[in-house]
């Protein structure tokens, strides 16, 4: 089976500060997202990371707090932009394979804590 | 509007005995999908299920179990024999037909004691 990673894995970061969150994956998948989870939380999907183009995002998510990148088929990356205590979560990428009707696979998430 | 209730906010059994997970739905769609991930302590989101609305056939799975019933809208899990290992947070998810967005529940905490 594929192996989804993400760096880092955590982070504690200051306010106004930016972090940038890499997603891997070792096998070429037909969609990536990027989730993000709030303390004790259900999950949120902050938008589908588009190749070669601008991702599209959720509503109350924009591409200034939350720029995004996906240069090809295996790899995206996610800033969290202007960072604040109320930014801690765990940011979590997933992808699909083959079809897009297929289930969405998570990476094992990146925990960020903002100080 | 799509929606997904799973209203136990936390269960706690003792080893060995049965848990049933709920998890109610909203949907105006005929075809949708349902998931059921894992969230063990180290947070990583495991897949344990999907199923096509129109395939409402029970499935089961080692110790785990499915059933699906459209006429309440309704997708709940049951852990037989629980274990240790299957403390974590349960999360249920719908998803249209023509979206890829992922619509979560609130989680169920689920916790086993020796």
């Amino acid at each position: 089976s594929a192996v989804i990673s993400q760096k880092p894995s955590r982070d504690i970061c200051q306010r106004g500060t930016s972090l940038t969150i890499q997603c891997q994956v070792d096998s070429q998948v037909t969609m990536m997202f990027w989730y993000r989870q709030q303390p004790g939380q259900s999950l949120t999907l902050i938008a589908t990371a588009n190749q070669g183009s601008e991702a599209t995002y959720e509503s109350g998510f924009v591409i200034d707090k939350f720029p995004i990148s996906r240069p090809n088929l295996t790899f995206s990356t996610l800033t969290v932009s202007n960072l604040s205590p109320e930014d801690s979560s765990i940011y979590l990428c997933s992808v699909v394979f083959g079809t897009s009707y297929n289930e969405q696979f998570f990476g094992p998430g990146t925990r960020l804590t903002v100080l | 509007a799509q929606k997904v209730t799973q209203a136990q906010t936390e269960i706690s059994v003792v080893e060995k005995e049965d848990v049933t997970l709920d998890c109610v739905y909203e949907t105006r769609d005929t075809t949708y999908y349902l998931f059921w991930y894992k969230q063990p302590p180290s947070g990583e989101l495991v897949f344990l299920i999907r199923r096509n609305s129109f395939d409402e056939q029970n499935e089961i799975s080692g110790r785990y179990s499915w059933n699906f019933q459209k006429s309440t809208s309704s997708f709940n899990f049951t852990i037989t024999a629980s274990q240790v290992v299957d403390s974590a947070v349960y999360f249920c998810a719908l998803r249209s037909y023509n979206t890829d967005k992922l619509i979560f529940g609130t989680g169920t905490r689920l916790q086993v004691f020796p």
